[in-house]
Parts: C-alpha cells; structure tokens; sequence
C-alpha cells in the first residue's frame, strides 16, 4: 500500500514552455502532497506544500507564478512549470502523506526535467 | 529551526567492509521523527527506516542498523558486510511539529561499494 506515482518520468522541453507534472496516490487519498527539486549531486529542496481544494504553500524563494500547484482531487496534484528554462532542469519529486497522520511521507519515482 | 548534518560526502568501501553513516540533527521539538532513505542511480527515494524521538531502541534489520542517541542527537546507520547494490545516496531527514512535519534532508552522503 501507500504507493505513489508521477508521470510523467522524464520530459524534456524547449526553452519558454509550459510542462504539467502529475502526481497520484494510487491506493489510498492524500491528507497532503509535497512537491520537491533535486539539482544534481545535491539534497531534496522542499518547493511546496500542497493540500486538496486549497492553495498551495511555498517555500521561501519559490516563485509561485512559476510553479503552479493545483490540488484537484484527494489521489492528484499537479505541478507546472511555467516559461520553463533550463536553469529549471532538475529532478521533481512529490510525496503524499496518509492519513490520518502527516509524520510520514510516501515518495513517487520523481520526474527528470530537462529544458533545451 | 530543524537541520539535519551528514559531515561525510562520499563514503568508498570495498565490498564486505563495514560502512557508517553519521546524521546528526537539531530541533526544539520534543516529538519528532527521524528517516533514512536510500536513493540509487535511477533516483527514486527507497524509505529504510522511520524512528520517533521516545524510542531509543537501536534496530536491526539484516545488513542495516540504527544507533539512535538521544543525548547526543545523533541517528547513525551502518550497513554491515557492504554489497555494490548498496552504493547510492543516503539521506537522513527529521521532521517535526514546529515545522508542519515537513521533512527536513541532510545534504546526504554517497556511499560507493567496490568489487
């Protein structure tokens, strides 16, 4: 149980475009979702906090314009990256948390961006 | 505040040494959590442990254990008897009331197994 999925795995994309990245849990509804960036040879930077038919919480330093987070439904969350550009490259993870407590997160496979 | 230190960056073993991973945390919370994940070459974050602040046991689980110590707000993990699958990215994480259990990730330690 508690499994969570992303997709999609890995896009690559021009310089100025938009790109969606879902994120479900596919066995059970997500009290909360996180959303995460991993540059390369460093740590999870946590972006967001995302809950169901609110607005997402960022971090300090995260553009929110940038990043849309939308929170459609208890088993999805999507994350956009806007006028994506390469300094956005990077890996995305998100995490849903299984209720009815929030100490533990449960990680999808993360999705791979790259931006020519 | 929380944070998470892991001092060693990259850790390189001969395969059946013995390999220890320091973490050592902050927080002002009583209750918290600690974590270690793994995280090989394809990038998707394997969960290896879950520890409360009340339970100082040490755990053991087949070639892992924890060394949990309060009063030195140290959570080591060592993998005994290291194999080449073990060779990836160990991240130690807390996460705590104060911060809405947000994780908080050290900045993790590579761990390279030889043959």
């Amino acid at each position: 149980g508690a499994v969570v999925s992303q997709h999609p795995s890995w896009v690559i994309c021009k310089s100025g475009t938009s790109v969606k990245i879902e994120c479900r849990s596919l066995d059970f509804q997500a009290t909360t979702m996180f959303w995460y960036r991993q540059f390369p040879k460093q740590s999870l930077m946590l972006m967001a906090t995302s809950n169901e038919g609110s607005k997402a919480t960022y971090e300090q330093g995260v553009e929110k314009d940038k990043f849309l987070i939308n929170h459609a439904s208890l088993t999805l969350s999507t994350l956009t990256v806007t006028s994506a550009h390469p300094e956005d490259s990077s890996f995305y993870i998100c995490s849903a948390t299984l209720p009815p407590t929030s100490d533990e997160q449960f990680f999808g496979p993360g999705t791979r961006l790259t931006v020519l | 505040a929380q944070k998470v230190t892991q001092a060693q960056t990259e850790i390189s073993v001969v395969e059946k040494e013995d390999v220890t991973l320091d973490c050592v945390y902050e927080t002002r919370d009583t209750t918290y959590y600690l974590f270690w994940y793994k995280q090989p070459p394809s990038g998707e974050l394997v969960f290896l442990i879950r520890r409360n602040s009340f339970d100082e046991q040490n755990e053991i689980s087949g070639r892992y254990s924890w060394n949990f110590q309060k009063s030195t707000s140290s959570f080591n993990f060592t993998i005994t008897a290291s194999q080449v699958v073990d060779s990836a990215v160990y991240f130690c994480a807390l996460s705590g009331l104060s911060n809405d259990y947000k994780l908080s990730f050290g900045a993790g330690t590579t761990v390279t197994v030889r043959a």
